[in-house]
């Protein structure tokens, strides 16, 4: 049983508009959440990341949101830019777990020019 | 960029034969992990370690040994690769006292397996 899941496997937006990438969770025990961007033949990245004891982080275009009664996040990227076409992470990691990451599925974001 | 690299960066295989894939760093990084990557699941833990001889399994670890005698390698064991072991692989590192939870990702190793 999955307990990151990203449920849209491709999003396509046009250059300059908003993209949003969204995760659901049911473990409550999560309370540290990261996104990672990946490129095609390059590990991932490390993109933005929240504590369960905040609701919003923001670096520069890319603003995380965490709704934790709805065991909800997502990954604002305003405006969207050609070079932010990659597949997006999700993952999460409860205080307990020795530093262990579970991970979504991913999400291909599309940038249209 | 962190100091990760991993060999070879392709192979491939025949089932029933052991398989190795290394894992190097150049950070000092306590943590170091080995992920696989399969289409639909993300990137699963197989294992992880958090000292010099001290790891343990993660999500996928059956069919996968691991050993860590230096700080600076990781290295992944298939002892009888199968089919279902076709995979990209990733290993990472992570320093909590420096990085918090981030951890850095090295170029992946894909593993074909026929």
């Amino acid at each position: 049983d999955q307990q990151v899941k990203q449920n849209s496997p491709s999003l396509s937006v046009q250059e300059g508009r908003i993209s949003i990438l969204n995760c659901d969770y049911t473990n409550s025990m999560f309370d540290y959440f990261l996104w990672y961007k990946k490129y095609p033949a390059e590990g991932p990245t490390f993109l933005i990341s929240i504590s369960s004891i905040k609701d919003k982080n923001e670096d520069g275009r890319f603003t995380v949101f965490l709704n934790k009664s709805a065991k909800h996040l997502s990954l604002h990227i305003v405006p969207s830019q050609p070079g932010d076409s990659a597949v997006y992470f999700c993952a999460a990691m409860a205080g307990d777990s020795n530093y262990q990451l579970i991970w979504g599925a991913g999400t291909k974001l599309i940038i249209k020019p | 960029d962190a100091g990760i690299t991993q060999s070879p960066r392709h192979k491939v295989t025949e089932t029933g034969t052991p398989v190795t894939l290394r894992c190097h760093q150049t950070e000092n990084h306590r943590y170091m992990y080995w992920y696989r990557q399969d289409p639909g699941h993300g990137l699963r833990l197989i294992h992880y370690s958090y000292g010099v001889k001290d790891t343990d399994k993660g999500e996928v670890s059956d069919g996968y040994s691991v050993s860590r005698s230096k700080t600076e390698d990781f290295l992944l064991t298939l002892e009888s690769a199968t089919s279902s072991q076709t995979s990209v692989y990733f290993c990472a590192i992570s320093d909590f006292e420096r990085d918090y939870n981030e951890q850095f990702f090295g170029p992946g190793t894909r593993l074909t397996v026929l």
